[in-house]
């Protein structure tokens, strides 16, 4: 079965600094992998995915991930956070397309405060 | 181009009502997808639809259903009201339903159950 953990519920920076947010996954076999990001009253957007393709992915608004298979890991970077990047945000895993469907797998989010 | 589009935004009902929630995909989109986010929690699957027959089922009971219609449009509908539907009801669309695809998420229906 598949599965993701976020390892960390809040995470504060301040406006300038680097911003990590970290993803540990757990996949049967070889996973798509995506962040979403969730501003207030809104829904959610994709920010980038992996596909089995370049390990580093990059995103929009300077985000990337590296997918790293050994440590079963797809953490998310950006070198300088701004005060819009403040969300929340999702690291997902896809089921994968078994029995005719396709499902997304949530972690349960890390919410990043920007601080001036 | 239009994204993921759901009506209402915001819906208020009591206890033992139903409840209707509609979602129009992104147009040439075959595929919804309906996710349940309870406060503080990130989203569940609810159901996942194809060319109008559903392909996949969550974790929730049969109070949940839904349908989706010719022109790809889709309804959920949740009978018999508990406190805990309160949430945020996201729907999803995508072109098909292979791994790869990108799904696309409307803003959300917001419901309180009273």
């Amino acid at each position: 079965a598949q599965s993701v953990t976020q390892l960390d519920s809040h995470v504060s920076v301040s406006e300038g600094t680097p911003v990590l947010l970290r993803c540990n996954y757990s996949s049967s076999y070889s996973p798509s992998l995506f962040w979403y990001v969730q501003h207030p009253n809104k829904g959610l957007q994709l920010l980038l995915k992996y596909t089995s393709a370049a390990t580093l992915v990059k995103g929009i608004n300077g985000f990337e991930a590296e997918f790293k298979k050994s440590e079963t890991s797809f953490h998310l970077t950006k070198p300088s956070a701004h005060m819009s990047d403040a969300a929340e945000y999702f690291c997902v895993v896809t089921r994968g397309f078994s029995g005719g469907y396709n499902k997304l797998i949530f972690g349960a989010g890390t919410r990043l405060a920007v601080h001036p | 181009d239009a994204g993921v589009t759901q009506s209402p935004t915001h819906l208020i009902k009591t206890r033992g009502q139903h409840v209707t929630l509609r979602c129009s995909p992104i147009s040439g989109h075959k595929s919804v997808s309906w996710y349940q986010q309870v406060l503080g929690q990130g989203p569940q699957f609810i159901f996942q639809y194809y060319e109008k027959e559903e392909r996949g089922r969550g974790n929730f009971p049969d109070r949940f259903s839904a349908r989706q219609f010719p022109n790809y449009s889709s309804e959920l509908n949740v009978n018999a009201l508990l406190l805990g539907d309160s949430a945020l009801y996201l729907c999803a669309s995508s072109f098909d339903v292979g791994s790869e695809n990108i799904q696309y998420f409307g803003a959300g229906t917001r419901l309180s159950v009273l």
